[in-house]
């Protein structure tokens, strides 16, 4: 059975207090791995696509790592905006219905302090 | 654009009313999802439709009923439902086969009384 596991589950942190959030995942044939920042009441705002190990992509503040066991968001200097749960997703082929699917991890909330 | 428009964002619904629903994306996706979120869970995936056809069920009960009436729109009707239904709906879209990168909506919230 595909898992995701996500780490630390909460995290609060100072404004300007770099850190990074753990993802680690066992599935059969992975495709691709997914960061999401997701606000409170609102759907996940997609981040970023990892689809093989040594693969890093940068969006401002944040820089999503993959290995071929875990990946990592590290987040530079974050400031008060920042904060929100930060949901990792795994894609895999689901064999019995022929098609790709989204296994989520259950998410780290970060709390950035002014 | 990668806009995935839900409506209605928000819905009370009695245990023995009817209601649907609606997703909305116009990025050419072929691939559309149903997702339910309970407070401080991640997304718990429901359907999934690739190319118009049901691709996933996973064993949701059949007090929801899914369909997509073309590429762009897809819906899902309620009735019967239970109080502890209630949740945040999502709507996601991408490209289809091997490309899952999903876009969410900013989802429905149900309560059901």
């Amino acid at each position: 059975e595909d898992q995701v596991t996500q780490s630390p589950e909460a995290l609060r942190l100072q404004e300007g207090e770099s850190s990074s959030l753990n993802c680690s995942y066992t599935v059969s044939g992975l495709r691709g791995l997914f960061w999401y920042r997701q606000d409170p009441g609102k759907g996940p705002e997609f981040l970023f696509t990892l689809y093989s190990a040594g693969e890093e992509k940068e969006k401002e503040r944040l820089k999503a790592t993959l290995t071929k066991k875990e990946s990592f968001l590290h987040i530079t200097a974050p400031k008060p905006e920042d904060s929100a749960t930060y949901l990792c997703a795994v894609q895999a082929l689901n064999s019995g219905a022929g098609s790709y699917q989204l296994t989520f991890g259950k998410g780290t909330k970060l709390s950035v302090i002014p | 654009d990668t806009e995935v428009t839900q409506t209605p964002k928000h819905l009370v619904m009695g245990m023995t009313n009817k209601k649907s629903l609606k997703c909305e994306q116009h990025m050419g996706h072929r691939a559309m999802y149903w997702y339910k979120q309970k407070a401080k869970k991640p997304p718990e995936l429901m359907f999934v439709y690739s190319y118009e056809k049901l691709s996933i069920n996973e064993s949701v009960p059949s007090r929801f009923s899914p369909e997509c009436p073309n590429s762009s729109l897809l819906n899902l009707h309620l009735h019967a439902l239970q109080p502890e239904d209630s949740a945040l709906y999502l709507c996601a879209s991408s490209q289809g086969g091997e490309n899952t990168e999903a876009f969410f909506g900013q989802g429905t919230r149900l309560t059901v009384v």
